[in-house]
């Protein structure tokens, strides 16, 4: 079985800052994959990043970074230079073998102010 | 672009009422999956099917059925909605190739009330 878990249920950032936001994972699967999800509050899920657990590398997608770090089962998702429209619910996922479910924390709300 | 498209945004039944909640996606995948998203609970899974009339129950199946006919179309059946269903419904899409990169892509979701 695989768990995510969020222990921040909100986080506040002021604009052009870095944000981090946790997430640890725990899973007995050899071959995963990580994903984060931004959810506005108009409601769809958005895909931001993603990181293979035999990826050597962090992830970077534009001003979206994954602090992998696979000894400690954590997974951390770093905004660089926030923006207003970053304000929204976060959520990390993982993905393991078999069945294709993604498994999903409980989020964190992210509140940008100016 | 990839899409995937969920029949109402807003739906408000009464308690003893079936629903139907449909998803469409375009994007000729093999596995959808249907969630649902209560606050301080993330998202949990409801059921999921990797084929056409293929399903399997996910984490919360109690009070839902499935129904997939078509490879495109996943619907989400309540047989007999109660308050206790009022959530907001997240259907999704993903290739089934076996890897752990396969992302979902997401409905825009249906917030159901239940009175």
């Amino acid at each position: 079985a695989q768990k995510i878990t969020q222990t921040q249920p909100g986080m506040f950032v002021q604009e052009k800052e870095a944000v981090t936001l946790d997430c640890t994972y725990d899973t007995s699967d050899q071959s995963y994959g990580l994903f984060w999800y931004k959810q506005p509050s108009s409601g769809e899920m958005i895909f931001l990043i993603y990181q293979g657990s035999y990826d050597e590398q962090n992830a970077t997608e534009g001003r979206y970074s994954l602090n992998f770090q696979k000894a400690r089962k954590s997974a951390n998702l770093v905004i660089s230079a926030s923006q207003l429209g970053d304000s929204a619910m976060y959520f990390c996922a993982v993905l393991g073998t078999g069945f294709q479910k993604l498994v999903f924390g409980t989020g964190t709300r992210l509140l940008v102010s100016p | 672009d990839v899409k995937v498209t969920q029949s109402s945004r807003y739906l408000v039944k009464r308690t003893g009422e079936k629903v139907f909640l449909e998803c469409v996606q375009d994007m000729d995948h093999e596995n959808m999956f249907w969630y649902r998203q209560d606050p301080g609970l993330g998202l949990r899974l409801i059921y999921f099917s990797y084929d056409v009339k293929m399903k399997e129950k996910g984490d919360i199946p109690e009070g839902y059925s499935v129904s997939r006919e078509k490879k495109e179309r996943f619907s989400l059946i309540l047989e007999s909605a109660s308050t206790n269903q009022t959530s907001m419904y997240l259907c999704a899409s993903s290739l089934s190739t076996g890897g752990v990169e396969n992302e979902q892509f997401f409905g825009p979701g249906t917030r159901l009330t239940v009175l």
